[in-house]
Formats: structure tokens, sequence, C-alpha cells
């Protein structure tokens, strides 16, 4: 069973326009979704990352917005910039899970 | 400075010669992973160690073998590579088990196998 499912799978967005990639999680017990960042040849990074004690938490462009009921989180992106072209992982861990279980990704291409 | 070191970056090795990939941290961390991760693909975790506690994930082939002989350094031993293993290796720790902290990345090890 996948524990977290992305969507989409590849993204084409204008520079300037927003962003969206969406999450959604099986287990209640998750208690920690990070959003992590990976470059071509690189490593993945962590972006940003919530707890389900708040609904949406912002760092500069980024924002995750966070919906317990609905077992669902989405990353967007303001101002989205060539910059920002990478892949986008979702995460999701807690509880009594001791390892992270991953989306499928989502393919972020910012057109100048 | 980098915090989770990888060597080497790229390995070419042969259809079956045995590899090693080696991962250092100088973050003194609890946990240390060891993720597959395949071309437009999620990581995959392989197995982890929690300070000197080993624990393979279920559906790791007994091919991948892990050594972690201090806090600093983690081997990742492939026996005998096929094809199909043919990946990116990406290292990362967390200070601890629970996945409730950042997982920390390595840059990774591509390994192309002949």
């Amino acid at each position: 069973q996948q524990q977290v499912k992305q969507s989409p799978q590849s993204l084409i967005v204008q520079k300037g326009g927003i962003s969206i990639i969406n999450c959604a999680y099986e287990n209640t017990a998750f208690d920690y979704f990070p959003w992590y960042q990976q470059f071509p040849g690189k490593g993945p990074a962590l972006l940003i990352a919530i707890r389900p004690d708040v609904s949406e938490k912002k760092e500069g462009r980024f924002t995750i917005s966070f919906n317990k009921s609905a077992k669902q989180f989405s990353l967007h992106i303001m101002d989205s910039q060539p910059g920002d072209s990478a892949t986008y992982f979702c995460a999701a861990s807690g509880g009594n899970f001791n390892k992270f279980y991953f989306g499928s990704g989502t393919k972020l291409n910012v057109k100048p | 400075d980098a915090m989770v070191i990888q060597n080497p970056r790229y390995q070419v090795t042969q259809f079956g010669k045995p590899v090693t990939l080696s991962c250092s941290q100088t973050l003194n961390h609890n946990v240390m992973y060891w993720y597959q991760q395949k071309s437009s693909q999620a990581p995959k975790l392989l197995f982890h160690y929690y300070d000197k506690d080993f624990n393979n994930e279920a559906d790791t082939p007994d091919n991948f073998q892990s050594r972690r002989p201090n806090t600093s350094f983690c081997f990742l031993d492939i026996r005998s590579p096929g094809l199909g293993d043919a990946a990116m290796y990406l290292c990362a720790t967390s200070r601890d088990l629970g996945g409730t902290g950042e997982l920390f990345f390595g840059e990774g090890s591509r390994l192309t196998v002949l």
C-alpha cells in the first residue's frame, strides 16, 4: 500500500506563476510532513516541513497547506522562478514509523 | 561545508564485480540511512543504522550489505551488481529515529553497471 501519493508527476509553470503540488497520506499516525527539493545530480534537500498542529506554514515564497481531516497537504510556490526548476518530493513520517515515506516526486519546470 | 559526504560520486563497475560506496557525516547523528534512487523515482530505503543497530528493509535484496564501523562512517557493499542495480545511492542522516527530524542527504553516488 502506497503510504504517500503525490501529484502531478510533472508541472510546467511560467515565471511569476504559482506552482502547486499535492500529496495525500494514508496513516493518521504520521505527524511530520516535509518537502524535499532535488536538483539533477544532487541529493534531496529539505525545503520546508509542517506538523499537523497547524494548517499552514510559510517560508518566503514557499507555503505548505495542511488539511488533517482530508489527510492531504500541498506545497505552493509563489512567484515561481526558473531557479525553482527541480524535482519535489513530499514525505511523511512520525508515530511508530522509523522511516520516511516519500511521494513519487513532481518534476517542476518554470519557464522564463 | 558538506555535512554528509559520499564517495565516490561516480562509480562504474562491471556486472558481478563488487562495489563499496562510502558515507561520512560530521553531524554526529545517531541514524544513518542508505537509499536507492532510480531515474525519475522516489528514494527507496534499503536499510538504516540506529547507532550500531542495523535495520534491513524487508524487500532489500541480499546482494546489498552495509557496515557502520563508527558513528561517522557507513558503507554500502553491493556484492554482485546486476544491471538493475544501476542507480543513484543516497546516504542520509538524522538525529534520531521516529522520522520526526530532518533528513540530511549527501550528494549521492551514481553507480553504472556495464
